[in-house]
């Protein structure tokens, strides 16, 4: 069971560049979520998707898009790298809200740098 | 907006003293409130939960006490040990959402 994965680990981009975050979890949970952590900073959620087919914004979601078509992957796409999106990109999923045992579980991060 | 604030941003301490981080949040209305503990590289990993009826939460050399009247959460650590050297964050689920508010963290440093 290998719960949050992501990938790439590490990337360094350009300016410009476009890529491809990928976060995939195997245990069947419908709720998904990417955020970013800023040095000295909390958490902040980007984008989150509570199912299959369904997706809505967080808390600072410009420029990143996301799509969820399979319940285990959840991609994060960035479409112009800029230098305000270097950050530690964390995926996380959870069972459905309101279970007594409610929780996210955190893939290992990808740490992003674009200059 | 729930603002979650953690003080200090950094602690030091010596192998064998108590550990006591603090969280405190602006908006008592929550569902609950979670302590994470971060290594570096690493993702977050629970350590406790605790439900807004909850006064405090138990598992082994740690302890969280929640007290939602005053907007106050903190992490006991017993007996602090090297391994115990972490960043350790508390986030809170509003009562009216699941999406939680992070703090910026706590980062330990127990000394051998």
């Amino acid at each position: 069971n290998a719960g949050v994965t992501q990938t790439p680990k590490f990337r360094i981009l350009k300016i410009g560049q476009s890529m491809t975050l990928q976060c995939t979890q195997d245990m069947n949970h419908n709720y998904m979520y990417w955020y970013r952590q800023d040095p000295g900073m909390g958490l902040k959620l980007i984008y989150y998707s509570v199912g299959a087919g369904i997706t809505d914004k967080g808390e600072v979601p410009n420029g990143y898009n996301v799509s969820r078509s399979t319940t285990e992957d959840f991609p994060l796409r960035l479409e112009l790298a800029a230098p305000s999106q270097t950050s530690v990109y964390f995926c996380a999923s959870s069972i459905l809200p309101g279970q007594s045992t409610y929780e996210q579980y955190f893939g290992p991060g990808t740490r992003l740098t674009v200059t | 907006k729930q603002e979650v604030t953690q003080i200090p941003a950094a602690l030091s301490v010596p192998e064998g003293e108590n550990l006591v981080l603090n969280c405190s949040f602006t908006d008592s209305a929550i569902y609950n409130l979670q302590w994470f503990r971060q290594d570096p590289g690493k993702g977050l990993t629970s350590l406790l939960l605790i439900q807004s009826s909850q006064r405090e939460q138990t598992s082994g050399r740690l302890n969280a006490s929640l007290d939602k009247s005053s907007g106050r959460s903190t992490l006991y650590i017993a007996a602090s040990q090297p391994g115990d050297s972490a960043t350790y964050l508390c986030a809170v689920r509003p009562r009216d959402d699941y999406k939680l508010s992070f703090g910026a963290g706590t980062t330990v440093t127990v000394r051998a």
